[in-house]
């Protein structure tokens, strides 16, 4: 069966630091990859998906970037955070390949950032 | 471009009482509309997608293209349908679910 793990759960950093969060599905191949970013009052943030190794779009100018480094592998970074990157961020992997979206969004566990 | 509204931040309701989440949406194509889930401790989970067509725990949602709405309906609350629920949209030949802002339903008894 297929799984997908995100780490860290939880992260305190400073401002100014870097960031990296990762995430990793198991059971599957060529997987769509998601990274949402869940505030309060502000629902989920789409902030970048990928489609395929080194195939990353980009929702929201921000400053955070993605990686897809491997099929399974989507990574979250950062070089300098800000306060406002404090959130709860969720990875999701879809087998979907856009032609016909019935497909289901498959969620993490989430990390959760707190900037300070 | 793509938006998912959902007009009530918290919606409670009794035990046994009809339960309606609102969801509107904006696109000028054919959407694909989902509805998530997260339960307390939970992950965020799929509940529904109208292309099924089907009621999960009792949950219905029909999506109206005239109204661009897909709403939530469930004639008789329960209190462990307490969680969050999402409104969710994608559209066929891309790759982006867009989601709602979210609404917090709480079931008393």
């Amino acid at each position: 069966s297929q799984t997908i793990h995100q780490w860290p759960a939880t992260l305190v950093q400073p401002v100014g630091s870097p960031l990296s969060l990762e995430c990793t599905v198991e059971g599957t191949s060529n997987p769509n990859l998601y990274w949402y970013r869940q505030a309060a009052g502000r629902g989920l943030q789409l902030l970048f998906y990928s489609v395929g190794i080194g195939q990353i779009s980009s929702e929201v100018p921000q400053n955070l970037s993605a990686s897809r480094p491997q099929d399974r592998q989507f990574i979250l970074s950062s070089k300098k955070l800000l306060l406002s990157d404090s959130g709860f961020y969720l990875c999701a992997w879809t087998n979907d390949r856009g032609h016909a979206n019935t497909g289901e969004l498959f969620f993490g566990e989430g990390s959760r950032l707190t900037v300070l | 471009a793509q938006r998912v509204t959902q007009p009530e931040k918290l919606l409670s309701v009794f035990k046994g009482a009809p339960v309606e989440l609102k969801c509107n949406y904006s696109y000028s194509g054919s959407p694909e509309l989902f509805w998530y889930v997260q339960y307390s401790r939970q992950r965020l989970q799929l509940l529904l997608r109208h292309i099924s067509r089907e009621s999960i725990k009792g949950f219905t949602a029909d999506l109206n293209k005239g109204e661009t709405s897909f709403h939530l309906k469930k004639p008789f609350a329960q209190e462990e349908d307490s969680a969050m629920y999402y409104c969710a949209l994608t559209t066929s030949g891309t790759y982006k679910y867009i989601f709602g802002t979210g609404t917090r339903l709480k079931v008393l008894a």
